[in-house]
């Protein structure tokens, strides 16, 4: 069974950093892109990053170029998501995706999801 | 990139049929066969229901179904179930090689 675990959202203060992670299960990891995928308090879904297999080729979308930066640990089947100067406009459920279709750059169906963690940007 | 157009909220009956647009532009929905189609529960993670237009992953049901005419993509629900009520997203390529979404439909069945 295909599993996404994330973890390591909660609080932070805006300027501040948070990493978070993703532990995959039940598929062979290193042979998917893999994506966040975030969604505000009540609002729509917004594709964040994408990272290749192999981790040569990642893509973000333009309001966290240079903030964010998407890796990944084939060995330990995990996905990250470094956010540094967080803004209050980054609060959302962050998802780990798996991609299903890919037309590079883009992430174009995910077909497993995680359950999501909370970043709440705040003073 | 704007979000794609969805109504807000439709609702239907047990065992009748709707349908959910998704309204872009000739830069991303009119433009590419790549429009996607997630179902999301409360508190839940979304769910691929469509991809390529009209193709069903694995698993789903054949009750679900993708067409697209123009720059709008839709969504058919048949034989509706109280379990289909939702939120349901759709998402397209676009000409920024970027996958935008649209900003969701809540699906009530009465």
């Amino acid at each position: 069974e295909v599993q996404l675990v994330e973890s390591g959202g909660g609080l932070v203060q805006p300027g501040g950093s948070l990493r978070l992670s993703c532990a995959a299960s039940g598929f062979t990891f290193s042979s998917y892109w893999m994506s966040w995928v975030r969604q505000a308090p009540g609002k729509g879904l917004e594709w964040v990053a994408n990272i290749k297999q192999d981790g040569s080729e990642k893509y973000y979308v333009d309001s966290v170029k240079g903030r964010f930066t998407i890796s990944r640990d084939n060995a330990k089947n995990s996905l990250y998501l470094q956010m540094n100067s967080l803004r209050a406009e980054d609060t959302a459920v962050y998802y780990c995706a798996r991609v299903f279709r890919v037309v590079v750059p883009a992430a174009l169906a995910f077909d497993y999801w995680g359950q999501g963690t909370l970043v709440t940007v705040s003073s | 990139q704007s979000a794609l157009t969805q109504p807000a909220s439709v609702s239907g009956s047990p065992g009748q049929s709707i349908t959910i647009s998704c309204t872009g532009t000739s830069s991303d929905v009119g433009g590419y066969n790549y429009v996607s189609w997630y179902q999301q529960h409360p508190g839940k993670a979304p769910k691929l229901m469509i991809y390529d237009v009209s193709n069903r992953p694995s698993g789903v049901s054949n009750r679900f179904s993708g067409s697209k005419s123009g720059n709008t993509a839709s969504l058919t629900i048949s034989g509706l179930q109280a379990e289909d009520e939702a939120d349901y997203y759709c998402s397209s390529y676009t000409s920024s090689s970027l996958v935008v979404f649209g900003g969701g439909t809540k699906l009530t069945v009465l």
